[in-house]
């Protein structure tokens, strides 16, 4: 079965600092996609970055970058310059090829808090 | 103007009501979904759409009902709401042709069952 970890419940960080939130993921497909959502407290669901599991370069979006490590099975996202604003909850996400295709299984979030 | 909206966007209700969540998207996306979110659980599945005529359960199904009225619109029907119904809830979009199943989330409906 697919399964998303995400070991981190909450993490600190100091503004301008860069900060990496931890997701691991299990799965025996060799074609899948990850995904980081970062939700605010104002409870909307935002998409920051997408990595396929074919793709050879990491995955990058502004400040955000995605650490794949395939053979780790980790997925890892790294806030650079972190702002005061980027305090939210973040989710990893994993989609799957075949019959459940249709599929985004989430991780549990880590907590963000960016310090001034 | 938001790509995928849902309303209400806040609700309370009593136990033994029915209730309609409603979702519409104007990224002209083919499928649709429904989520859940509780507290420490992430976001679960409860049915999903990939066209007007494709209606499938999700992983927690039971107690819930869907219509999909037209490729923008995907209906969430609690026939009759219970307590540990209470959640925010979350549509979201995404176009079967990328591949990528990217899923775009609307900014949910927090329910309140008493």
């Amino acid at each position: 079965a697919q399964k998303i970890t995400q070991t981190q419940p909450g993490m600190f960080v100091q503004e301008k600092e860069a900060v990496t939130l931890d997701c691991t993921y299990d799965t025996s497909d060799q074609s899948y996609g990850l995904f980081w959502y970062k939700q605010p407290s104002s409870g909307e669901m935002i998409f920051l970055i997408y990595q396929g599991s074919y793709d050879e370069q990491n995955a990058t979006e502004g400040r955000y970058s995605l650490n794949f490590q395939k053979a780790r099975k980790s997925a890892n996202l790294v806030i650079s310059a972190s702002q005061l604003g980027d305090s939210a909850m973040y989710f990893c996400a994993m989609s799957f090829s075949g019959g459940s295709n249709y599929k985004l299984t989430f991780g549990k979030g880590t907590l963000l808090t960016v310090n001034p | 103007d938001a790509d995928v909206t849902q309303t209400p966007r806040n609700r309370i209700t009593k136990t033994g009501k029915r209730i309609m969540l409603e979702c519409s998207q104007t990224k002209g996306h083919d499928r649709m979904y429904w989520y859940r979110q509780d507290p420490g659980l992430g976001l679960r599945l409860i049915y999903y759409s990939f066209d007007v005529k494709d209606i499938n359960k999700g992983e927690i199904s039971d107690g819930y009902s869907v219509s999909r009225q037209a490729q923008a619109k995907f209906s969430l029907s609690l026939e009759s709401a219970i307590p540990n119904q209470t959640a925010l809830y979350f549509c979201a979009t995404s176009e079967s042709w990328t591949g990528r199943n990217e899923q775009f989330f609307g900014p949910g409906t927090r329910l309140t069952v008493l």
